[in-house]
């Protein structure tokens, strides 16, 4: 069964400043890895999806993350922080035989200081 | 294009009351997925439907939440009769027709779910 681990419950970054949200999965096969972000009282939003390809994925929001096969990571970046990027970001991992069914992360909330 | 509406937004009941949520998916979308979210916790598939036929409700607690989505367009959850740890948010999902886990999923807003 797959799993992913999202180590950082909370991490707090200076407006202007590069973000890191980190992902470990657990899955025996290649796995299709999504970026969720979630901000207050609102559902989820699709930041980015890998399925394979080129391991370096660009997605909205100035947001990429890359697929690290070796390290079984799919750690999600930004150069430089908005304070409206302050939100609970999640990782998810699905399996090809999974009919679309999404393993989630707990989640890393980030706080956007001036 | 109208995203997935879901209501009520907010609830609270009494432990061992029932309790309905609605989702109307967004239009064309032939997969519908129910998630419940704990404080602190990632989503976690409840149920999910392609069209009106139940793909998977593996981790759905049968014993007291149900679910239908009669005519394949829009859903209700229920809990009956809801216990305190059922207090969660719903959220409710739909995705376009095709491969289910390359497509995109799109959550509507959610129900806070307050059991007391």
């Amino acid at each position: 069964a797959q799993s992913v681990t999202q180590p950082d419950i909370h991490i707090t970054v200076s407006e202007g400043a590069s973000l890191e949200l980190r992902c470990n999965y657990s899955y025996g096969a290649t796995p299709y890895l999504f970026w969720y972000v979630q901000s207050p009282g609102q559902g989820l939003q699709l930041l980015l999806k890998y399925f394979s390809g080129d391991t370096l994925v660009q997605g909205i929001k100035g947001f990429e993350a890359e697929f690290k096969r070796s390290q079984s990571s799919f750690n999600l970046r930004k150069p430089s922080v908005h304070w409206s990027d302050a939100a609970e970001y999640f990782c998810a991992v699905g399996a090809t035989d999974s009919w679309g069914k999404l393993q989630f992360g707990a989640g890393t909330q980030v706080v956007v200081t001036p | 294009e109208a995203g997935v509406a879901q209501s009520p937004r907010y609830k609270i009941i009494e432990k061992r009351q029932s309790v309905a949520f609605w989702c109307n998916p967004i239009s064309g979308h032939a997969t519908l997925y129910w998630y419940q979210q704990i404080l602190g916790q990632g989503p976690k598939l409840l149920i999910q439907f392609q069209n009106n036929g139940v793909v998977d409700d593996s981790q759905l607690p049968k014993d007291r939440f149900s679910a239908e989505r009669l005519k394949g367009v829009d859903s209700t959850l229920k809990i009956q009769p809801a216990k305190l740890e059922d207090s969660a948010v719903y959220l409710c999902a739909s995705s376009p027709p095709g491969l289910a886990v390359q497509e995109t999923q799109y959550f509507g807003p959610g129900t806070r779910l307050l059991v007391l």
